[in-house]
């Protein structure tokens, strides 16, 4: 079974500076994908980054960057430059390859200090 | 192109009712899962649809809870004599057909929160 774990219920960083999400999943299987997961105020669910675990090269999008460590199993969110819009739950996710539906961690909450 | 459609955004309920929520997924997209979350939780995955099928429910508590995903019209998730441990935020998500396999997330609603009482 698929498990995915965020051991950081919550996260602050100042404005305009760096911050990393935690994250570390459990699968026996070699192909599968991560995602991390925005979700603001407003409650949408957004789609901040993916990777193909069978690609080495860590995904990036703007600010956004990851660091896919595929031996440990761990997969954490960078984010540069933070800004006040950035405050929101951020959640990591999995699936394996075949299957679409996502497992998805407990959460952490960002906040951005002004 | 608007994005995923859920209604009613709040719904309340007392206990013994049945919830109707209702999912219009975007334009073009045929496969559309449902998810609940509870408080200060993730989402916790529950049925995986395409048109008039059901492809995997094995999120779906086994009583009171069913999903459809007519040929015509929304998506529907209903569930039957509700009880307070169903308050929570149910959100769909849609996708288009897909390159078999492969992932690539998908596009979620803004969710219906239910509110037993």
């Amino acid at each position: 079974a698929q498990t995915v774990t965020q051991s950081q219920p919550e996260m602050s960083v100042q404005e305009a500076e760096t911050v990393t999400l935690s994250c570390t999943y459990d699968t026996s299987e070699s192909d599968y994908y991560l995602f991390w997961y925005k979700q603001p105020p407003s409650r949408q669910m957004i789609l901040v980054i993916r990777q193909e675990a069978y690609k080495q090269q860590n995904a990036t999008e703007n600010r956004f960057s990851v660091n896919f460590q595929k031996a440990a199993k761990s997969f954490s969110l960078k984010i540069s430059d933070s800004q006040l819009g950035d405050a929101a739950m951020y959640f990591c996710a999995s699936s394996l390859q075949g299957a679409q539906k996502l497992v998805f961690g407990q959460g952490t909450r960002l906040t951005i200090n002004p | 192109n608007a994005g995923v459609m859920q209604n009613p955004r709040h719904l309340v309920r007392r206990r013994g009712q049945e919830a109707r929520l209702r999912c219009s997924p975007m334009k073009g997209h045929s496969h559309v899962y449902w998810y609940r979350q509870l408080p200060e939780e993730g989402l916790k995955f529950m049925v995986y649809l395409q048109k008039e099928n059901i492809i995997d429910e094995s999120g779906m508590p086994k009583e009171r809870f069913s999903a459809e995903f007519p040929k015509e019209g929304p998506s529907i998730l209903r569930i039957q004599q509700v009880v307070r441990g169903d308050s929570a935020a149910y959100f769909c998500a849609s996708s288009p057909n897909r390159i078999s396999g492969v992932n690539y997330g998908y596009t979620f609603g803004s969710g219906t929160r239910l509110t037993v009482v």
